[in-house]
């Protein structure tokens, strides 16, 4: 089946440091693929997309590209901020729209 | 848009009790999903709604859960005789549409088992 595997945490910076999170994943088809951030006591909130191969999705800083060849998503940030301590999580949705796949999870924590 | 609201946000019981949960998802949206969530890992999809039709269930599902939409609104998630390892967040999500649109996450109901 479909499957989704991240990089282990907890993951610890410096502020303005670089941060990449590794996904890589397993799915037949053209998944869509989704990074996103729970902060503590609040729900999932969506960190950016990308629907098919060479696309970047991008925001508040952050990125992923779609590697088909490689099959990964990983996400990057140029200069991280101590507001961007969060858990994040790499999903894949398959190209039905029905099964959504998460990774665990990879908890960053960003030091003053 | 109000977002994804759960009820209740925290739900402490005593083993062999039952329980409901409710999920009114943003008003729009037709698909509807349900998820487990334990502690240090992803959400684990339980079901999934498309309007009032449950369309797909996990394996994880067992016997003792059911989940309704009767409506093609608000949707529960019913758990009968509760297992010390039913303990978890249970998150409720919505989308629109039926190609690849993100699912929106409610702040989840957190249920503990005595």
């Amino acid at each position: 089946g479909d499957s989704v595997t991240q990089m282990e945490g907890p993951v610890t910076l410096s502020e303005e440091a670089f941060l990449t999170i590794n996904c890589t994943y397993t799915a037949t088809g053209y998944p869509s693929l989704f990074w996103y951030v729970q902060y503590p006591g609040e729900g999932l909130q969506l960190l950016l997309k990308a629907t098919k191969a060479d696309d970047k999705g991008s925001n508040k800083g952050f990125e992923a590209t779609y590697r088909k060849e490689t099959t990964s998503f990983h996400l990057e940030k140029g200069s991280v901020q101590v507001s961007d301590s969060a858990v994040y999580f790499c999903a894949l949705l398959d190209n039905y729209g029905q099964n959504f796949v998460f990774g665990p999870g990879t908890r960053l924590s960003v030091l003053p | 848009d109000t977002g994804v609201s759960q009820n209740p946000r925290h739900k402490i019981t005593k083993r062999g009790q039952n329980v409901t949960f409710r999920c009114d998802p943003i008003s729009e949206h037709n698909r509807l999903y349900w998820y487990r969530q334990t502690l240090g890992q992803g959400p684990e999809f339980l079901t999934y709604f498309q309007n009032e039709a449950q369309l797909e269930k996990s394996r994880l599902l067992s016997d003792r859960f059911s989940a309704e939409r009767p409506k093609g609104s608000f949707s529960t998630l019913e758990i009968q005789r509760t297992e010390q390892g039913d303990s978890a967040m249970y998150l409720c999500a919505s989308s629109f549409g039926t190609g690849n649109q993100p699912q929106h996450f409610g702040d989840g109901t957190r249920l503990s088992i005595l």
